[in-house]
């Protein structure tokens, strides 16, 4: 299955600024998911991204607030815009892989002060 | 509207009693399920994915079941080890480009104490 590198693993940051969070694949592939873990909460989809055209957001999440970048079919990054304390999540990556499902990243942990 | 109700929430076993994890799903036209699992401060491991109505699907103390509503994760004598949370997602099988997304339950959060 693909192997994928997230970071930062964790962050800590000031309400109003932003944090982008990249994924890095070590195979080339077509569709990449952003994912919000809420604190105690499951999985909730963010936008999928496809390389060379715009990410498709899913209903509560928009581009000015999450945009996301797919330079190419191993790379993608996720940015938190003007954040707040509501922020404060795990941020996962994610890709498919075929037989073995879909396969995550380790996660950002991301805490808005 | 996809749903996916994963019970109990949480489950506290001692090391070598076997219990069963609930899924119950709602989609139009399923796809595949997953079952995942989640270590504190980890991303989601796959576990198993399984495709139709009476498929099981083992892997060491674990096996996975599907029905046309639920699944089952049943785990046989647990470790200390297997403490994490599962987590169960459903993919349906729509043709539009959002075929490939999956809708995730709550997870159930499983404690086995030596």
């Amino acid at each position: 299955s693909a192997v994928i590198s997230q970071k930062p693993s964790r962050d800590i940051c000031q309400r109003g600024t932003s944090l982008t969070i990249q994924c890095q694949v070590d195979s080339q592939v077509t569709m990449m998911f952003w994912y919000r873990q809420q604190p105690g909460q499951s999985l909730t989809l963010i936008a999928t991204a496809n390389q060379g055209s715009e990410a498709t957001y899913e209903s509560g999440f928009v581009i000015d607030k999450f945009p996301i970048s797919r330079p190419n079919l191993t790379f993608s990054t996720l940015t938190v815009s003007n954040m707040s304390p509501e922020d404060s999540s795990i941020y996962l990556c994610s890709v498919l892989t075929g037989r073995y499902g879909y396969t995550f990243g380790s996660g950002t942990r991301l805490t808005v002060v | 509207e996809d749903q996916v109700t994963q019970s109990p929430e949480a489950l506290r076993l001692q090391e070598g009693e076997s219990s069963s994890l609930n899924c119950s799903y709602t989609v139009s036209g399923l796809r595949g399920l997953f079952w995942y699992r989640q270590d504190p401060g980890k991303g989601p491991e796959f576990l198993f994915t399984l495709y139709s109505a009476g498929e099981e699907k083992e892997k060491e103390r674990l096996k996975a079941t599907l029905t046309k509503k639920e699944s089952f994760l049943h785990i046989t004598a647990p470790k200390p080890e297997d403490s994490a949370t599962y987590l169960c997602a459903v993919q349906p099988a729509s043709l539009s480009g959002s075929a490939r997304q999956l809708t995730f339950g709550s997870g159930t959060q499983l404690t086995v104490l030596p």
